[in-house]
């Protein structure tokens, strides 16, 4: 697609229940990443994608966090039993391989834990 | 470890008017990208304008210019002619020349009033 498209917009779940955020990245971008932004802060890694390469996971907060690319293209965050402090605007960005300084970014997920 | 710090949570400007704003950052890196990027309401990252540490010169982008000091490893950006769709979160950011994960700081909030 044109852009990075991220899925839900919104979304607001209860504590403890499991929620997908979605990513669809821009055709041809070999990278993708996820950050989360908290309220009042700045972005913060969580996880980095590039082609068949295993994934970088070294930003996860938690177990309960997880995250897969499905073909080299849609990725899938996935939190388990969701919690209050989880409530945060997810990002995703793709890039090319050769410039991992020209990420694009979509316009989030924002998740609110009730 | 790179830590980036941006000193001013809010900042206001007339329109037409310049404004700085401030960020530095900590590193033992020699090599490196520093960027802005603009977050406005619709929360998309946009970037601003990028840096190449191994360049001396300033960055330039239309109205948004930096001064990038790297011995005292300070990135300001500079806005001139300030319009009202300046309004928007700002964020300095860092990456390492080998790296690919973006270090952000927590971002100024710019309001640029009539």
């Amino acid at each position: 697609g044109a852009g990075v498209s991220q899925s839900p917009s919104n979304k607001v779940t209860e504590k403890g229940k499991d929620v997908e955020l979605r990513c669809d990245p821009i055709s041809g971008h070999t990278a993708l990443y996820w950050y989360r932004q908290s309220l009042g802060q700045g972005l913060e890694f969580l996880i980095y994608f590039q082609g068949n390469s295993a994934p970088d996971k070294s930003g996860l907060p938690s177990d309960r966090f997880s995250a897969e690319r499905t073909g080299g293209s849609v990725s899938t965050l996935t939190i388990q039993r969701t919690q209050q402090e989880d409530s945060a605007v997810y990002l995703c960005a793709s890039s090319t391989r050769g410039q991992p300084y020209g990420y694009t970014f979509g316009s989030g997920t924002r998740l609110t834990v009730v | 470890a790179q830590t980036v710090t941006q000193s001013q949570p809010e900042m206001s400007v007339q329109e037409a008017e310049t404004v700085t704003l401030s960020c530095t950052y900590d590193t033992s890196e020699s090599n490196y990208y520093l960027f802005w990027y603009k977050q406005p309401p619709s929360r998309q990252m946009i970037l601003v304008i990028r840096q190449e540490a191994y360049k001396q010169q300033n960055a330039t982008e239309n109205r948004f210019s930096v001064n990038f000091q790297k011995a005292a490893k300070s990135f300001s950006l500079k806005i001139s002619d300030s319009q009202l769709g300046d309004t928007a979160m700002y964020f300095c950011a860092f990456m390492k020349l080998s790296g690919y994960a973006l270090n952000f700081g927590k971002g100024t909030s710019l309001l640029v009033t009539p």
